[in-house]
């Protein structure tokens, strides 16, 4: 019954890796939202897909690409980790527009050693 | 560029006592804002969606105000409980579309017995 479902919960890996993380929705809803809060607890939007297409992309490096493969289903992989790029990522989903609650996944808190 | 700011950033009550949280942002051009509650090592959970042509919503103990023109919002929670305690966030839906979430950096409530 998990509306906004992330996997994994925990990861764990070293710099210079290549990791992703995913996240379904199940609530019919057809915009996707990556957030990344960090160890300030500051929570930043990264990028945002509206039906598979990509309609916010903040300043984020290029070595995350997000992917979505269908409304679902919203994708994040990271090359090349750094220490830097340690935090939790939330994915989040709304209807499209600007009149509608987004709703949160549990989150993924990535730690790179 | 839109910040929002939330005072107190930590507040500690007995239970039972009335309290209010603050929000301001600074560019007015809001299409909503939204109050979440975060517990420790959790996702965000959507408290209260207040469009910017509203003044208020209710939930339960919870009420949400919006003054737009002033640039702030307060959410009052009544009756607190000792299950009330958690980090609350504010977050403004900014102009331009896709409803792209700033987030301030929250309040930190914790209601002791």
């Amino acid at each position: 019954d998990t509306a906004v479902s992330q996997t994994p919960k925990y990861l764990v890996t070293q710099m210079g890796n290549d990791k992703s993380i995913k996240c379904e929705q199940n609530l019919g809803h057809d915009t996707m939202y990556w957030y990344k809060q960090d160890s300030k607890k500051f929570l930043k939007i990264m990028f945002s897909y509206n039906n598979k297409e990509l309609i916010i992309n903040e300043t984020v490096p290029n070595r995350f690409s997000p992917k979505s493969p269908d409304k679902a289903h919203l994708n994040l992989h990271i090359n090349s980790l750094e220490l830097g790029d340690s935090a939790v990522y939330f994915c989040a989903s709304s209807q499209g527009g600007n009149d509608y609650e987004q709703y949160f996944g549990p989150g993924t808190r990535l730690t790179v050693t | 560029k839109q910040e929002v700011t939330q005072i107190p950033a930590a507040l500690s009550v007995p239970e039972g006592e009335n309290l209010v949280l603050n929000c301001s942002f600074t560019d007015s051009a809001i299409y909503n804002l939204q109050w979440f509650r975060q517990d420790p090592g959790k996702g965000l959970t959507s408290l209260l969606l207040i469009q910017s042509s509203q003044r208020e919503q209710t939930s339960g103990r919870l009420n949400a105000s919006l003054d737009k023109s002033s640039g702030r919002s307060t959410l009052y929670i009544a009756a607190s409980q000792p299950g009330d305690s958690a980090t609350y966030l504010c977050a403004v839906s900014a102009s331009g579309g896709y409803n792209k979430l700033i987030f301030g950096a929250g309040t930190r409530l914790a209601v002791h017995p």
